[in-house]
């Protein structure tokens, strides 16, 4: 059972190219999350997504791009990638949107833009 | 707008009590989570609270005063594995919008 993963777990990428973070889940949750962490301003939301083909903005979208045509899929894409993107990405899901349904985090990306 | 805030870093001795605190001002609260997280590692869930209140769980528990916007989660019997950050995130405008705290770096020493 291997839950929530991520691909690949460490990546070094220039300025200006494009970069694909994978998330896979086995348990068939419907809501998927990408969030990223920096030092001093905690985790914030990306992009979520609520099924296959439904995706929302989180707090701060600019610069990424998201998909989700399989439930267990939600991979992440910077288009052109800058520095100020350099940061560890999560991957998250849940079961259901109930309010007490933790979140599931994966084991992150440390992604280095030089 | 959205604001979290908890202490920076703490430390405690293993046994000990230690309280991490946590204020917010959110404009749509439907609950409060607070995660750990160890250096490196993924975040994991500890708890959960939307009533006013206390809820224990084992040698952790966590407190919401919604009126106040303020929660503390208590940790009980440290021992050194308890050393890591720990998260306090409150649903904002629904239950997929996490505000995430900067997190609070608990050092356990002997």
């Amino acid at each position: 059972d291997a839950g929530i993963t991520q691909s690949p777990r460490y990546k070094i990428t220039e300025t200006g190219r494009q970069v694909t973070l994978m998330c896979h889940q086995t348990w068939s949750h419907s809501y998927m999350f990408w969030y990223r962490q920096d030092l001093g301003h905690g985790l914030r939301l990306i992009y979520y997504s609520a099924a296959a083909d439904i995706t929302d903005k989180g707090e701060v979208p600019d610069g990424y791009v998201v998909s989700r045509s399989k439930t267990e899929n939600f991979p992440l894409t910077l288009e052109s990638a800058t520095r100020s993107q350099t940061s560890v990405y999560f991957c998250a899901s849940r079961p259901t949107s109930g309010s007490a349904d933790e979140q599931y985090f994966g084991p992150g990306t440390r992604l280095t833009v030089t | 707008g959205q604001n979290i805030d908890q202490p920076t870093e703490m430390t405690a001795t293993e046994g000990a009590i230690v309280q991490i605190n946590c204020t917010y001002q959110t404009s749509g609260f439907n609950g409060l989570f607070w995660y750990q997280q160890h250096a490196g590692e993924a975040p994991t869930f500890l708890s959960y609270n939307v009533l006013d209140g206390l809820e224990e769980k084992g040698r952790f528990s966590s407190f919401l005063s919604r009126s106040k916007g303020y929660s503390y989660l208590l940790l009980k019997e440290l021992q050194m594995k308890d050393s890591a950050s720990y998260l306090c995130a409150v649903t904002d405008g629904g239950y997929n919008k996490l505000i995430f705290g900067a997190g609070t770096r608990l050092a356990v020493h002997p």
